[in-house]
């Protein structure tokens, strides 16, 4: 079946630096994928859409200068958590979904992020 | 606000015992909806989905779900759980047309069977 690999699955920065979060679609070509941020026993809220050769679509509140999406092929989408702060410390979750437009979304394993 | 509920934020069963995890959803007019499974380490996994047809709707591992549009509710049921079905499980919906962008998703139900 499809896959959707993210990268890092965990990674722990000092605040103030930024940090790289890759999701990649393993076997199929994702032209749109999406980006989630999911706290403690809270559920998954999308942050933003991105769609292959486009600018990402930020949701409200979601600050675009902070997070940077990157969206440049038909198989990889970036993340960039910029300046971090501990507020920032969260698991981030990628989807993807592949080209028409009943295409199921496939997630990736999520990346847990903590800003010391 | 347009929202997803799911109302069982830790539901603790021993096996064999039948499961029922609710879910609500406040948007009006045609949704989709979908539930989604967390297996510890794993990423999530469609169990089943619903866009129009029949409201019972049939998916992997035995699970079914009801969609009630009078109640807005789309229950995830499966009649005899066993233990590998200890895992986190989302409700998510999303408005208009299938495969349509931007789901939105429940808090998550975490499931624990006890052998």
């Amino acid at each position: 079946g499809a896959v959707v690999s993210q990268h890092p699955s965990r990674v722990i920065c000092k605040s103030g630096t930024s940090v790289k979060i890759e999701c990649r679609s393993l076997d199929f070509q994702a032209t749109t994928m999406f980006w989630y941020r999911q706290f403690p026993k809270q559920s998954l809220m999308l942050m933003a859409t991105s769609n292959e050769g486009s600018k990402a679509t930020y949701e409200q509140g979601v600050e675009k200068d902070k997070f940077l999406i990157n969206h440049a092929s038909l198989t990889l989408s970036t993340l960039t958590v910029t300046s971090a702060h501990p507020e920032d410390s969260s698991f981030y979750i990628c989807s993807a979904r592949g080209v028409g437009g009943n295409s199921p979304l496939h997630f990736g394993n999520g990346t847990r992020l903590t800003v010391t | 606000a347009q929202s997803v509920s799911q109302h069982n934020h830790h539901v603790i069963l021993s096996e064999a015992a039948s499961l029922e995890l609710g879910c609500n959803y406040s948007y009006g007019g045609t949704v989709n909806l979908f539930w989604y499974v967390q297996y510890p380490g794993q990423h999530l996994q469609l169990l089943l989905k619903y866009f129009s047809g029949d409201p019972l709707v049939k998916g992997i591992k035995g699970f079914e779900a009801e969609f009630i549009k009078s109640k807005f509710s789309f229950n995830l049921r499966k009649p005899s759980v066993q233990w590998s079905d200890t895992a986190e499980y989302f409700c998510a919906v999303n408005k208009g047309i299938q495969g349509a962008q931007k789901l939105v998703f429940g808090q998550g139900t975490r499931l624990t069977i006890n052998p």
